[in-house]
């Protein structure tokens, strides 16, 4: 089952402008991270935050985690044509040995230019 | 450094073949290694997982089945294809419990006729 639910599915925007995607959850976690993928490729990590974490920066890449309300957003500030990819939430929930990531339903990103 | 290859990357194949999916990890040992299948513009749901050699977890009941023959090698199969089991298949490696990332490879696009 989906743990992470995103929002919006998808987006459209231009170039230069800010885009962001949020990501819900149901249960406790461990750490959430972010993921992207192009079309038809596997998934590349883009950032970790755990679950003591509020705020994490990476480059372009702003997140932030309200474990409070069970929520998370990725914020990709001057966005460029190269964004252009399907966006994915995982939530860390695992104990002892069994550690797996449960992914969300994504968000599309396309920048235009 | 560490690498992932999935193979092959697309496959079509009948309904009531077999299918053996072989995904192997290089650069590290004792990695935990999943299988995940993307639907169609969907999220990723986890098939199986393996914590070691001969350990298979299985997260959702259905008609394919995954071993662990060797440390670094894991394999996805069926004994008889349905029309279901196209997809989008994608296999994944962590260094473990409480893992920092997931590294995925680059996917098997399955297309069952």
């Amino acid at each position: 089952s989906q743990q992470g639910e995103e929002d919006p599915q998808a987006l459209s925007i231009q170039e230069g402008e800010n885009a962001t995607m949020n990501c819900s959850y149901k249960t406790s976690i461990n750490n959430l991270q972010w993921y992207r993928q192009n079309s038809g490729r596997g998934l590349v990590h883009l950032i970790l935050i755990r679950s003591n974490e509020r705020e994490k920066h990476s480059g372009r890449l702003r997140v932030t985690l309200d474990t409070s309300k069970k929520s998370s957003s990725l914020l990709i500030t001057a966005s460029r044509a190269a964004d252009t990819a399907s966006y994915f939430c995982a939530t860390d929930s695992s104990t002892g040995t069994a550690s797996k990531l449960t992914f969300g339903t994504g968000t599309r990103l396309q920048v235009t230019l | 450094s560490q690498t992932i290859h999935q193979w092959p990357a697309t496959l079509v194949q009948p309904v009531g073949s077999p299918l053996s999916l072989e995904c192997t990890v290089e650069g590290t040992s004792n990695p935990n290694l999943y299988w995940y299948r993307q639907a169609a513009g969907r999220g990723l749901q986890l098939l199986f997982y393996s914590v070691g050699i001969g350990q298979i977890s299985s997260e959702v009941p259905q008609n394919l089945s995954a071993s662990r023959p060797q440390d670094r090698q894991f394999i996805l199969s069926s004994k008889k294809l349905l029309l279901s089991d196209s997809g989008f298949y994608l296999c994944a490696w962590s260094g473990g419990p409480m893992w920092t990332e997931a590294f995925f490879g680059q996917g098997t696009r399955l297309t069952v006729v």
